[in-house]
This record gives C-alpha cells, sequence and structure tokens, in this order.
C-alpha cells in the first residue's frame, strides 16, 4: 500500500546547529503537509505545499516539496531549544480522503 | 472557540471492558478523524467521517467502532478493551479533506491492563 516515510527517525543537535528532515512518499502526491508535535503535546500544523519544486520559508524553517511531488524535506536554520518536538510529514491517499501521516522525525537539541 | 477538546485525558482499563472517547469541535468542519500514536510509529488512522451521519474505516479500524449523530461530535467506542489498544488516541477534524490542514485535540492516552 501507500507508504509516506520519514528519515532520520532521531536527531540530536547540539543548539545552533542545523537540522534537516526527509519525506519520502511511494506514489506522487497532490500535496504535502507538516506538523509539529512538541512533547508531550498534540500536532499542530506548520504549513501546505502544492507546487511542483516549491519552497516555503517560516522564519528559520525551510520547506520544500520535489519536482517529481514525491519528496519533501523540512530544514531548520541555527537550531533553538523552542524547536524540540518532532517533525511529521502527511500525504493524502490515493483514495483522495484520508491523510497518510509519516512516522516523523524527533528533534533533541542540546544547550 | 475552544477548537477541538477531547474527554477523557487519561484513562485505565481493564482488559475487556468498554469506554467511549469523546471528541467535539467548534468549528463547523465537516471532516472528522479519529488517530493512535504509539511510540516510533507516527499517527495512524483508525476511522473518520466526512460528515454528519458518516463513517468510514481507516488503516486500523478493528477493535473500534465510531459514530457521528452531530456534526460537532466524534464518538470512539471500544466493545472490549486489550492491552494492544493501550496507545495515545487523537481527534482531529478539517474543514474537507486533505487540502485543509487538521487540527488536533489535546490526546487521550489510554493504558489498558
Amino acid at each position: 500500500g501507500q507508504q509516506v516515510m520519514q528519515i532520520p527517525q532521531y536527531q540530536h543537535v547540539q543548539e545552533g546547529e542545523d537540522f534537516t528532515t526527509y519525506c519520502n512518499s511511494s506514489t506522487t502526491l497532490s500535496n504535502i503537509q507538516w506538523y509539529k508535535q512538541r512533547p508531550g503535546g498534540h500536532p499542530v500544523f506548520l504549513i501546505q505545499l502544492v507546487k511542483s519544486g516549491e519552497v516555503k520559508k517560516q522564519k528559520r524553517l525551510t520547506f520544500q516539496f520535489g519536482e517529481a511531488k514525491k519528496n519533501s524535506s523540512l530544514h531548520i536554520t541555527a537550531t533553538q531549544t523552542t524547536d524540540v518536538g518532532t517533525y511529521f510529514c502527511a500525504g493524502p491517499d490515493t483514495g483522495g480522503f484520508k491523510t497518510i501521516f509519516g512516522a516523523g522525525t524527533r528533534l533533541f537539541v542540546k544547550a | 472557540n475552544a477548537g477541538v477538546t477531547q474527554t477523557p485525558k487519561f484513562r485505565v482499563l481493564k482488559t475487556g471492558q468498554s469506554m467511549t472517547l469523546l471528541c467535539a469541535q467548534d468549528m463547523n468542519h465537516e471532516y472528522m478523524y479519529w488517530y493512535r500514536q504509539d511510540p516510533g510509529m507516527g499517527l495512524r488512522l483508525i476511522h473518520y467521517s466526512v460528515g454528519e451521519g458518516t463513517t468510514a474505516k481507516g488503516e486500523v479500524p478493528d477493535g473500534y467502532n465510531v459514530s457521528r449523530l452531530k456534526k460537532q461530535n466524534f464518538l470512539l467506542g471500544l466493545e472490549s478493551a486489550a492491552p494492544s489498544q493501550t496507545s495515545v488516541y487523537f481527534c482531529a477534524s478539517s474543514w474537507e479533506g486533505y487540502y485543509n490542514e487538521q487540527f488536533f485535540g489535546p490526546g487521550t492516552r489510554l493504558t489498558v491492563l
């Protein structure tokens, strides 16, 4: 079946270092969403990418959607302790009503 | 505007007991979802609804039932709880389907002994 895979599963960084998480789909996606979940919290929507090759920025966060619309990445520049949490990518299933979430990348930031 | 609320926040059940988790949203969203989250496995869709009176199976529906009698409420039932159902359960809602962001509730932490 359709799969959305994320790597790495975990990432430990020193505060100030950059961080990147990658998302790969087994099928072409019409759009991709990114969510952040703080420890003990619930997922919160960050952004949606729709166009092939699209790049969007939110302060220190840069989101990219691949040209083939099968992969995406989230890059954080100069991480801060407030960036700690799990980052999920999510894409629509081929049936159209549901969203498939990746397993997430958990980011640990050491001050 | 409370967004998405879930009750209860925590619950401990014994194997074989039943319970209902309640999700309510005040954003007039059409779509509602129930997910379970287990360590290292992300969010897995249990059931979802595309409107009042409708329900459909997700990725892991076995052992669960749902109802959406009112647009603002989505109930998740466990008829006979099993230890494998120990998890954190999240409810979410959205305007429509996958093109719209999902708003998540705070979650229910369920332990089945």
